[in-house]
């Protein structure tokens, strides 16, 4: 069975340009979550949706945004894009959102602004 | 915000040796977790926790959920060359976000 996959794997974009990530679940799962991931720290929380409704938000800006398609797939979009936002953007999906589900990681996307 | 510190920030072992590595919060969790990071690839999930005081085991892998709810360890026996790569304790942290530790990397010498 497929795992979470991420498109694009890497991405090169200049200051001020805005970005499109998108993220395939594993078969079955509803839930989706986005992260950010810095070089040498662990991964950031930025949104969590299910069932195609925003269930949790980080602390991240407005330039920040996503959404959830029928097919539970997602799209993570960034605007206005600075050099901090070069980074390592994981997808994670789960079957349900809830306490104790488990959450599977997709390979990332590896963004690197300029 | 909620921060979890995460020890040591890198190990260099010798294969065969046994490994270990903690985790502590000034906050109380339900659910401890470690993740495994290779290069090139999202996190794994090793163990979950969900009960203070529980030890599960995962083949070589063995991690604890301590009695306060504030701390976790992940032991590694009898490493081998695979074991490489970034160790991330976690916990959920409300709103159904994972909260990470800035990870442990390991390196084993052959």
């Amino acid at each position: 069975d497929a795992g979470v996959t991420q498109s694009p794997t890497h991405l090169i974009k200049t200051r001020g340009q805005h970005v499109t990530l998108r993220c395939s679940p594993i078969s079955g799962h509803k839930s989706v979550s986005w992260y950010q991931q810095v070089l040498g720290q662990g991964p950031q929380f930025i949104f969590q949706y299910y069932e195609k409704e925003e269930r949790g938000r980080g602390n991240f800006p407005d330039r920040f945004s996503a959404r959830q398609f029928p097919n539970y797939s997602s799209e993570l979009n960034v605007n206005a894009l600075l050099l901090g936002d070069s980074a390592l953007y994981l997808c994670a999906s789960s079957s349900i959102a809830g306490a104790e589900e488990t959450q599977y990681f997709g390979p990332g996307t590896r963004l690197l602004v300029l | 915000g909620q921060q979890l510190n995460q020890s040591p920030q890198s190990m260099f072992i010798q294969e065969g040796e046994d490994v270990s590595m903690n985790c502590t919060s000034s906050s109380i969790f339900n659910t401890w977790l470690w993740y495994k990071q290779e290069p090139g690839e999202g996190p794994v999930l090793l163990i979950a926790l969900y009960k203070a005081g529980e030890l599960t085991s995962n083949g070589r892998l063995t991690a604890q959920f301590g009695i306060t709810r504030k701390d976790s360890f992940l032991n590694i026996s009898a490493s081998i060359p695979s074991d490489v790569g970034i160790y991330f304790c976690a916990v959920k942290g409300g709103s159904e976000k994972l909260v990470f530790g800035k990870g442990t990397k390991l390196t084993v010498n052959p």
